[in-house]
């Protein structure tokens, strides 16, 4: 079956602008992770949902950076008034469910460039 | 708090040669351990993970790990490297028993192969 798919797959966007990063899981999984890689770094955890309600989002930077999944399927990562600094690929990995035993699967990502 | 050391940003071998990839960690509670692989402009892809049991763990495309509990390292390694195991390894930690997975990851070595 399909993997877990992110759109777009790159974003360039002017500081200050509000964007929305798409990620649709694998079907059936239940958990769904969102990650950002910084240029040279390895990815960094941001917000956890198990089904509809995010479960965990202490790696959120800030209030600036929300994510929903209203179905418990598909998710989007919402940045608003973007900054240089949010610039990074924003990963999302989705499994079947919940629990360190059980495989992430990653999507390609999102390339976000803020100007 | 846990987190992942990875020595060395760049590895460079040549072909048929051994690769060891190291990876030290630090946790509070029994880790689990995961090896991934990402190719460029591609999504992360599970090389081999540890959970529990046996502490020689094989992967796919050849390579495998050594959980030592002692010195807190989990090192990846292939005896015979091929020109196809280019690519970017991060190793990975994660809280076992009734955690939910959230994955915390090193900054990642570069493996290169010459002919």
């Amino acid at each position: 079956g399909a993997g877990v798919s992110q759109t777009p797959s790159n974003k360039v966007t002017e500081k200050g602008k509000y964007v929305e990063l798409r990620c649709d899981p694998i079907s059936g999984h239940t958990a769904l992770y969102w990650y950002r890689q910084s240029l040279g770094q390895g990815p960094e955890f941001l917000i956890y949902f198990q089904g509809t309600g995010a479960a965990d989002d202490s790696g959120l930077p800030n209030d600036r950076f929300f994510a929903v999944r209203p179905e418990g399927s598909v998710s989007t990562l919402k940045i608003q008034r973007t900054e240089r600094g949010d610039s990074a690929v924003y990963l999302c990995a989705s499994s079947l469910t919940s629990g360190s035993g059980y495989e992430q699967f990653f999507g390609p990502g999102t390339r976000l460039t803020v100007l | 708090a846990q987190s992942v050391t990875q020595l060395g940003s760049h590895v460079s071998v040549s072909e048929g040669a051994l690769v060891l990839l190291r990876c030290n960690y630090s946790s509070s509670v029994p880790p689990y351990l995961f090896w991934y692989v990402q190719y460029p402009n591609q999504g992360l892809q599970l090389l081999l993970k540890y959970t529990t049991g046996a502490t020689l763990v094989k992967g796919i495309n050849g390579f495998e790990a050594e959980f030592k509990k002692s010195e807190t390292s989990f090192h990846l390694t292939k005896p015979s490297a091929h020109m196809s195991d280019a690519a970017e390894y991060f190793c990975a930690v994660s809280e076992g028993g009734t955690s939910y997975g959230k994955l915390t990851f090193g900054q990642g070595t570069i493996l290169t192969v010459h002919p």
